[in-house]
């Protein structure tokens, strides 16, 4: 089993419409989670962390539930801009980031 | 302030031949991760460097080696090549203590395509 599952996608959407991601994550111990955004032929870039409370950074939800080992990227009023390949990554105390696959998103005008 | 910097950018090798990428760490970082990512997938983990020593390792055979230097720089080496190695090869650098928590700044270089033949 990944360590890092996330859906296969991809995702094609309109402009403005909202889309969710999903990864789930097999190992426990992961104490740190967060969310890169990657665009084509380009190095991963933070987009943002993701915390048990859940936290938001303007059109991006991200959320995070520890019993279930679940973490969500919601991306509301989606724009051309957004297209990219979202990548789930989480991390155990003193490791290195551990990725999952990626999810693709298109988004058309 | 420079960011993390890999050489070379391309790169064409034949099968059996071997490789040594190279990465220079973001100003203030002393640690080095590297990433295989081949096409349509996520970013594998190598091995990550601190203090000149390997720290920890991914699920790579011994033909990956790497090496850090004092001044925190990393080499990435790749032994008799095969065509499944060609991929695009990522340096991370960290070592930030700040926001956010427990991120540590990781920054990506561009990266190095390495193309076997």
């Amino acid at each position: 089993r990944k360590e890092v599952e996330q859906d296969p996608g991809p995702f094609n959407v309109p402009e403005g419409a909202t889309v969710a991601f999903n990864c789930t994550y097999s190992n426990s111990a992961s104490q740190s989670f967060f969310w890169y955004r990657q665009d084509c032929r380009k190095e991963p870039k933070l987009l943002m962390s993701v915390y048990s409370s859940g936290n938001e950074d303007g059109r991006f939800t991200a959320q995070l539930n520890r019993a279930s080992q679940y973490i969500s990227l919601l991306i509301r009023d989606s724009k051309l801009s957004d297209s990219a390949t979202y990548l789930c990554v989480v991390r155990q105390a003193g490791t290195a980031l551990i990725f999952g696959k990626g999810t693709t998103l298109s988004v058309s005008s | 302030d420079a960011g993390v910097t890999q050489s070379p950018t391309h790169l064409i090798k034949t099968r059996g031949q071997q490789v040594t990428l190279r990465c220079s760490p973001k100003s203030g970082h002393d640690t080095v991760s590297w990433y295989q990512q081949a096409l349509g997938q996520g970013p594998q983990f190598i091995f990550q460097y601190y203090e000149e020593e390997e720290r920890q390792r991914g699920n790579f055979p011994d033909r990956f080696s790497g090496h850090q230097f004092p001044n925190y720089s990393s080499e990435l080496n790749v032994n008799a090549l095969l065509l499944g190695d060609s991929a695009l090869y990522l340096c991370a650098s960290s070592g930030d203590r700040v926001d956010p928590p427990g991120h540590y700044g990781y920054t990506f270089g561009s990266g190095t395509r390495l193309t076997v033949v």
